[in-house]
């Protein structure tokens, strides 16, 4: 099983809300990723967690919260975001963050803010 | 930091069309190379990938590519495309050391049956 699997797929909300992306795999690995995509653009990497801990930060604003609770799950929590923050946001997972390795994505959860 | 270019951003084919779409990178150490491909509605899937070794790639569904060093280049290709290859196509790289994906522009692909 090579599946990542988020939630949900599409989220409507207000720049005042609080909401939350969720992002889970079964395959093991133990480095989970979270990727900003505009439209017609590639994927920008935001958040790196290596052993449930919180790697890398590509100076991603505050309005955005990443939390791993456990090696399987993976949230981005969201408040107070700006229509600008409207993309896909995808999830990823590998191995471990430091050999180099294939990600596997997720669908991701399309993000509309109003 | 590493960056990609894909110089292609638009390519029009008709079924049974080679493709080649192009990829080179900057970066002042090794890398690795990766082509994923988005098909519509659809999540990033792996076509394949270079580490190290034979510098040509055999990957999913027929693509190939050939990492050339000197070139700084990882083309991807493949000999007769059908119309389910209608996607978009991303180069990517990490640092031999490190697994954060830089990735390229993308390359949209259509392919007319």
């Amino acid at each position: 099983d090579t599946e990542v699997t988020q939630t949900p797929k599409h989220l409507v909300m207000g720049m005042t809300n609080k909401k939350s992306l969720k992002c889970e795999q079964h395959m093991g690995h133990r480095a989970m990723y979270w990727y900003k995509q505009k439209a017609k653009k590639p994927p920008e990497l935001m958040f790196v967690y290596s052993y449930e801990k919180l790697s890398i930060n590509e100076s991603v604003p505050s309005r955005f919260s990443p939390e791993c609770p456990n090696s399987s799950l993976l949230n981005l929590h969201l408040h107070a975001l700006q229509p600008e923050d409207s993309a896909l946001y995808l999830c990823a997972s590998s191995q471990d963050s430091v050999i180099p390795q294939t990600q596997y994505f997720g669908a991701g959860t399309r993000l509309s803010v109003l | 930091a590493q960056s990609v270019s894909q110089h292609n951003h638009h390519v029009i084919l008709s079924e049974a069309a080679s493709l080649e779409l192009g990829c080179n990178y900057s970066y002042g150490g090794t890398v690795n190379l990766f082509w994923y491909v988005q098909y519509p509605g659809q999540h990033l899937q792996l076509l394949l990938k270079y580490f190290s070794g034979d510098p040509l790639v055999k990957g999913i569904k027929g693509f190939e590519a050939e990492f050339i060093k000197s070139k700084f280049s990882f083309n991807l290709r493949k000999p007769s495309v059908q119309w389910s290859d209608t996607a978009e196509y991303f180069c990517a790289v990490t640092p031999s050391q490190g697994n954060m994906l830089t990735f390229g522009g993308g390359t949209r692909l259509m392919v007319k049956p």
